[in-house]
């Protein structure tokens, strides 16, 4: 399958700072990226969609000002979270989609995840 | 909007005792029908898609059907390494994915 790579797997930060998510697509080109978020015993939620040098589209409720998103190469998508609170504690996950192998969409795959814990 | 709804919420087995998960959807325009593995503080592991009713997967213990209204997911004789939480999702033809709450699973040796 498709290799993805998030980064990093776990941050604890103070309240108030920010926070800088990666994901990588290692082997293929990654046109679009899905972040999600997933808090405990719950499904993941689509925050937002973005377009290889576009700004991101984000989903109702998510605040686009304290979840930036770069999305600069095909191979590279940033999510920072700004002034973390708290209430932004929760498990990120990345979803790059392109053509893998010239086989397809690679929708199958996801980042392992981050666990941000703010304090 | 693209709702999916799985059931049981959690599941209980003995090793060796077949079962079987359900995931309920309603989407406009479906391109695909997912089922993800995810074990704890990971990111969802791909299982299978299924594309049209009718269609069924199987990749060792686990077999996925498909109707137009909802899916099965086949746990055949499991095995305490089976225990995870299953997700379903669809797709629609934004690409989007939209997920089920999913079914914990814990398989007793």
């Amino acid at each position: 399958g498709a290799v993805v790579s998030q980064h990093p797997s776990w941050v604890i930060c103070k309240s108030g700072t920010s926070v800088k998510i990666e994901c990588r697509s290692l082997d293929f080109q990654a046109t679009t990226m899905f972040w999600y978020r997933q808090f405990p015993k719950q499904s993941l939620m689509l925050m937002a969609t973005s377009n290889e040098g576009s700004k991101a589209t984000y989903e109702q409720g998510v605040e686009k000002d304290k979840f930036l998103i770069n999305h600069a190469s095909l191979t590279l998508s940033t999510l920072t979270v700004t002034s973390a609170h708290p209430e932004d504690s929760s498990f990120y996950i990345c979803r790059p989609t392109g053509v893998f192998r010239g086989r397809g969409n690679t929708e199958a795959f996801f980042g392992q995840g981050t666990r941000l814990t703010v304090v | 909007e693209d709702q999916v709804t799985q059931s049981p919420e959690a599941l209980r087995l003995q090793e060796g005792e077949s079962s079987s998960l359900n995931c309920s959807y309603t989407v406009s325009g479906l391109r695909g029908l997912f089922w993800y593995r995810q074990d704890p503080g990971k990111g969802p592991e791909f299982l299978f898609t299924l594309y049209s009713a009718g269609e069924e997967k199987e990749k060792e213990r686990l077999k996925a059907t498909l109707t137009k209204k909802e899916s099965f997911l086949h746990i055949t004789a499991p095995k305490p390494e089976d225990s995870a939480t299953y997700l379903c999702a669809v797709q629609a033809n934004d690409y989007k994915l939209s997920f089920g709450a999913g079914t914990t699973v814990t398989v007793r040796a």
